[in-house]
């Protein structure tokens, strides 16, 4: 199966400076879907951003960006300007084309953001 | 909007009872997933299913089984509850990812079980 590995924990990160959140996973596959989650205090889960493997442009929305890295399995998320709403637990997620569309997550990182 | 519910946000039982947590989603979908979230562990597929009276055991279903009898309804069921099962369980859809299109999960907003 494939694995992700969050290896940050914890992060933080001044209001307006910018953070980046690392993710690595593991995959023999060649295409294959990543993801960015957000979950609040409120334990909603919602999407930040999502990339197609087949795909080398970086995807940007709004103020959180990625930077894919096909050939290394990296995919880490830059957030910009970062805001106090954007403390959450942030989860990197991989979807497998083949393992009946299972999707594997990391561990998560805490972000909290200083005021 | 994509909307997926869950019947309860927080949940008590005694150890030894039968509990279900129902999950219902309104777009369709034919991928329906359960997890369960523990600190530090991120999010362990529990069961999901691909359609209708289809099931597939995710990576942790011992003491778990799921059902499925429509296509909006995803029901996991705790056979006989004990206090390890004691977590977070979300609940997700997502559509079959046809045409090449990074389809994500849609969440619900899990519910809080605890056994005693």
């Amino acid at each position: 199966a494939q694995t992700v590995t969050q290896s940050q924990p914890e992060m933080s990160v001044q209001e307006a400076e910018t953070v980046t959140l690392s993710c690595t996973y593991d995959t023999s596959e060649s295409d294959y879907y990543l993801f960015w989650y957000k979950q609040p205090p409120s334990r909603q889960m919602i999407l930040v951003i999502r990339q197609e493997a087949y795909k080398q442009q970086n995807a940007t929305e709004n103020r959180f960006s990625v930077n894919f890295q096909k050939a290394a399995k990296s995919f880490s998320l830059k957030i910009s300007d970062s805001q106090l709403g954007d403390a959450a637990m942030y989860f990197c997620a991989y979807r497998s084309l083949n393992t009946g569309n299972q999707f594997y997550f990391g561990t998560g990182t805490s972000l909290t953001v200083i005021p | 909007d994509v909307k997926v519910t869950q019947s309860s946000r927080y949940l008590v039982k005694r150890t030894g009872e039968k509990v279900f947590l129902e999950c219902v989603q309104d777009m369709d979908h034919e991928n329906m997933f359960w997890y369960r979230q523990d600190p530090g562990l991120g999010l362990r597929l529990i069961y999901f299913s691909y359609d209708v009276k289809m099931k597939e055991k995710g990576d942790i279903p011992e003491g778990y089984s799921v059902s499925r009898e429509k296509k909006e309804r995803f029901s996991l069921i705790l056979e006989s509850a004990s206090t390890n099962q004691t977590s977070m369980y979300l609940c997700a859809s997502s559509p079959y990812p046809a045409g090449g299109g990074a389809y994500e999960q849609y969440f619900g907003p899990g519910t809080r079980l605890t056994v005693t």
